[in-house]
């Protein structure tokens, strides 16, 4: 494809559940990124992915949250014990790499996760 | 602590007139602003950028004005269309580039025939 994919576009789960929400990037791009956007609100980031290995995951709320790219293409972020607090819409974006810096984000149209 | 204002929250605009959106910073280590446009049910998708070299950028109908002392940035679209109505992110990075992006809380905008 010619764009960011995530599957599934929407998950809706119970409370407690485990998640995984899936980000195929854009074919030759090493930079991926994961963001949550709650109703209203701008993208937050999560984590960045330089290939295989997280460059930063700092923005990753609790221990709850994990994100693996094992082949340093398609990543997987995992949810364990959902809470109703984590429903949003979780975005996937990459980039390619320019000279020192990152370029544009390219995002995908998001995995929209309700946890009644 | 919310590091990138923005202002207003919505706004509303004649066909063929301007539409302008604030966004103010306080960390003076940020060096890239871009701007995201986005369409409900869609991914954001990058505008226009600037860095703080330059006070102004112009691409189209769309020029982002940056205030560096005033740590303030804008952007103005031009004979606003329909086809503009979107919600548009302001945002702001360390290092150049889009590693770590501190988002606004958006502005939606709508565009009346």
């Amino acid at each position: 494809g010619a764009g960011v994919s995530q599957t599934p576009s929407n998950k809706v789960t119970e409370k407690g559940k485990y998640v995984e929400l899936r980000c195929d990037p854009i074919s030759g791009h090493t930079a991926l990124y994961w963001y949550r956007q709650s109703l209203g609100q701008g993208p937050e980031f999560l984590i960045y992915f330089q290939g295989t290995g997280a460059a930063d995951d700092s923005g990753l709320p609790n221990d709850r949250f994990f994100a693996v790219r094992p082949e340093g293409s398609v990543s997987t972020l995992k949810i364990q014990r959902t809470e109703r607090g984590d429903s949003a819409v979780y975005l996937c974006a990459s980039s390619s790499i320019a000279g020192a810096n990152t370029g544009e984000l390219f995002f995908g149209e998001g995995s929209r996760l309700t946890v009644l | 602590q919310q590091q990138v204002k923005q202002s207003p929250q919505s706004l509303i605009v004649q066909k063929g007139g301007i539409s302008i959106i604030n966004c103010a910073y306080e960390n003076t280590a940020f060096d890239y602003f871009p701007w995201y446009q986005q369409f409900p049910g869609k991914g954001p998708a990058l505008l226009i950028a600037i860095r703080p070299d330059v006070s102004e950028k112009k691409e189209g109908r769309f020029t982002i004005s940056f205030n560096k002392s005033a740590k303030q940035f804008s952007l103005h679209i031009m004979d606003s269309q329909p086809g503009d109505s979107a919600t548009y992110f302001c945002a702001a990075s360390i290092g150049g580039g889009s590693e770590k992006l501190v988002f606004g809380k958006g502005t939606k905008l709508t565009v009346n025939p």
